[in-house]
């Protein structure tokens, strides 16, 4: 069945960097987009950003942009995202998503805390 | 940025209850709209596809209907494993966006 693996997650201070990444299986990966969404602790569901399955076409929120990367491995069955220059309101549970436009199929998270 | 108003917040139901949740996009989305269930600890569960498309293995009585900028999520007869949270995404634009969450409680 579809998995999605996401690690990578922990406490960094402020300005600090951390890379996620979601191993992904029981699909065909390079077949579909994926996402990274974020869920703050008790709050709603926030897109942060999306890859095309070729990794050709890339989109990210206005939050994150120019400090979060998104990339892909297909040979890997891999999707990562590189966040830099992190701030406490990055703070949330971070969810691998595989489809796109509607997120089929989700990973159970992994926390970025992110305090000094 | 399309801005996504789910109405209400919370909603206290009773079991065998029908229920609508209302979402409102700040601008025509067509019908490029989907709709979660999340339980707590868990993560989301697409339910609703293309605002009126059930996704497979979601039961019946699951219903999406609308478009342009008001769409509606209802359950016909409320069961216990429907108690969570309900969000609304829009994927009409490139940049997507959620609503802010429906929470369904018990009565």
């Amino acid at each position: 069945q579809v998995q999605l693996v996401e690690s990578g997650g922990g406490l960094v201070k402020p300005g600090g960097s951390l890379r996620l990444s979601c191993a992904a299986s029981g699909f065909t990966f390079s077949d579909y987009y994926m996402s990274w969404i974020r869920q703050a602790p008790g709050k709603g569901l926030e897109w942060v950003s999306y890859i095309s399955s070729s990794g050709s076409t890339i989109y990210y929120a206005d939050s994150v942009k120019g400090r979060f990367t998104i990339s892909r491995d297909n040979a890997k069955n891999s999707l990562y995202l590189q966040m830099n220059s992190l701030r406490a309101e990055d703070t949330a549970v971070y969810y691998c998503v595989a489809g796109g436009p509607a997120l089929d199929y989700w990973g159970q998270g992994t926390l970025v805390t992110v305090s000094s | 940025d399309i801005q996504m108003t789910q109405s209400p917040s919370t909603l206290s139901a009773s079991v065998g209850d029908r229920v609508t949740i209302t979402c409102r996009a700040s601008q025509s989305i067509s019908s490029w709209l989907a709709w979660y269930q999340q339980k707590p600890g868990k993560a989301p569960k697409l339910l609703i596809y293309k605002a009126s498309s059930l996704e497979s293995g979601v039961p019946s009585r699951f219903s999406g209907s609308g478009s342009g900028t008001e769409f509606t999520l209802t359950i016909s007869s409320l069961q216990p494993d429907d108690f969570a949270t309900y969000y609304c995404q829009q994927y009409n634009s490139y940049l997507w966006t959620f609503g802010q969450g429906t929470k369904v409680e018990i009565k």
